[in-house]
Formats: C-alpha cells, sequence, structure tokens
C-alpha cells in the first residue's frame, strides 16, 4: 500500500532563517506530488506541482521554492523566512492524471 | 483568482436537517472530488466524479457532477453531528495535471 511521510509536524522558525520541509512517498512510482498552504479553517491554496524529477511547476510568485530530487521526494524551501509564510502547509501524491489526491499529516509552521 | 467557488463557506444547522453544498467553476474538470478534514489533519478523499451528470452516493452523502463538468454538489441527509467538519472540493482542470481546491465549506451540526 502507498504511504506518505511528511515532517516535521510542527516548526517555529524566526523570521529570515531557511527553511526545509520534506515529503516522501512509498508503495508507488511516478506519482503527481503537490505542496499546498492553507490558512486557518480554508481551502488549500496550491503552490508548487511536480509530475516528474526535476520537473517543478509554480502556482503563485512568493518567498518558497520546491524541488525534486528523486522520483518520491518533494522538498518545500525557503532562504529567508517571512511572517506571511506562516501557515499549515501540506505535501500530497496522486496518481500521474491528477486526481484522487492523498495527503501527508501537514507541518504547522510559525515564523516569530 | 480563485478557480472552484466553493459556497456556503459556513454551515451550521441542527440534527436531523438536510444540507448542500455546492462547487462552481467557469472552467471545465476533467473530474472532481470532495475530501473531509479535520482539525490539524490532512484532507481525506471522499469521492471522486469523473463523468458529467454522475451521481455517487455514500450512505447518507450524494454528490452530483454537472452535466457540463463545471461543477459539483454535495447532498446530506438527516446530518448528524459526526458530520461536522471542513468540507472541501478540489478538481483537475481539463488538460491540466494539477490539483485546485475551493476554499471549503466549515460544517456544524448542533445536536
Amino acid at each position: 500500500s502507498q504511504t506518505i511521510h511528511q515532517w516535521p509536524a510542527t516548526l517555529v522558525q524566526p523570521v529570515g532563517s531557511p527553511l526545509s520541509l520534506e515529503c516522501t512517498v512509498e508503495g508507488t512510482s511516478n506519482p503527481n506530488l503537490y505542496w499546498y498552504r492553507q490558512a486557518a479553517g480554508r481551502g488549500l491554496q496550491l503552490l508548487f506541482y511536480s509530475v516528474g524529477i526535476g520537473q517543478i511547476s509554480s502556482e503563485v510568485p512568493q518567498n518558497l521554492s520546491a524541488s525534486r530530487p528523486q522520483d518520491r521526494q518533494f522538498i518545500l524551501s525557503s532562504k529567508k523566512l517571512l511572517l506571511s509564510d506562516s501557515g499549515f502547509y501540506l505535501c500530497a501524491w496522486s496518481p500521474g492524471g491528477g486526481r484522487e489526491a492523498f495527503f501527508g499529516q501537514g507541518t504547522r509552521l510559525t515564523v516569530v | 483568482t480563485q478557480l472552484l467557488e466553493q459556497s456556503p463557506q459556513f454551515l451550521s444547522i441542527q440534527e436531523g436537517e438536510n444540507l448542500t453544498v455546492y462547487c462552481n467553476s467557469s472552467s471545465v474538470f476533467s473530474s472532481l472530488q470532495w475530501y473531509r478534514q479535520e482539525p490539524g489533519e490532512g484532507p481525506v478523499l471522499l469521492v471522486t466524479v469523473v463523468t458529467g451528470g454522475e451521481v455517487k452516493k455514500l450512505k447518507r452523502l450524494t454528490f452530483q457532477f454537472g452535466d457540463a463538468r463545471k461543477d459539483s454538489s454535495l447532498h446530506i441527509t438527516a446530518a448528524q453531528p459526526g458530520d461536522t467538519g471542513l468540507y472541501l472540493c478540489a478538481g483537475d482542470p481539463q488538460g491540466a495535471q494539477k490539483l485546485v481546491f475551493g476554499q471549503g465549506t466549515r460544517l456544524t451540526i448542533n445536536p
């Protein structure tokens, strides 16, 4: 069966510090991978998605970047965090074709 | 701009009542999905609809995909307190491999 791991679960970082969130998927190959950000109690904003190794599509211009160094690994990064980067970050995977996403447990990021 | 418009954004009703949540777009989608999310967790898939006009039932929940594949609805019959949560619609726009979400509907069922 397929599983998705996302870590850490919570993170408190000072303004201006770097960020690295990691997500890995097991039990499948060549998945579509996604990073979303969610404001409290609201919908998910698509940040980045990837259909293959090294292929990254950015949806929203911002202070973040993403990389896919391996087939089942997706990394969200920032060189210098802003207060506005605080939020609930979710990684997800789907079979090729973009439907039926399966989510990790999320990372609660607080920038102070 | 929001590709998927979900309404209402907040809904509070009494146990036993019926309700409908809507998900609308001006774009055509290859499929639409509905998810439910609990606080502090990732969304969990409830259903996927693929064919225009398709209707799927999951116990007291009925999901419908619009004929033109631009909209969907979620109807709950005889709502129960256990139905309380955040309901999200999502879809993959035709010709794209990304998955976009609506703003969510915060549903509260009062005993």
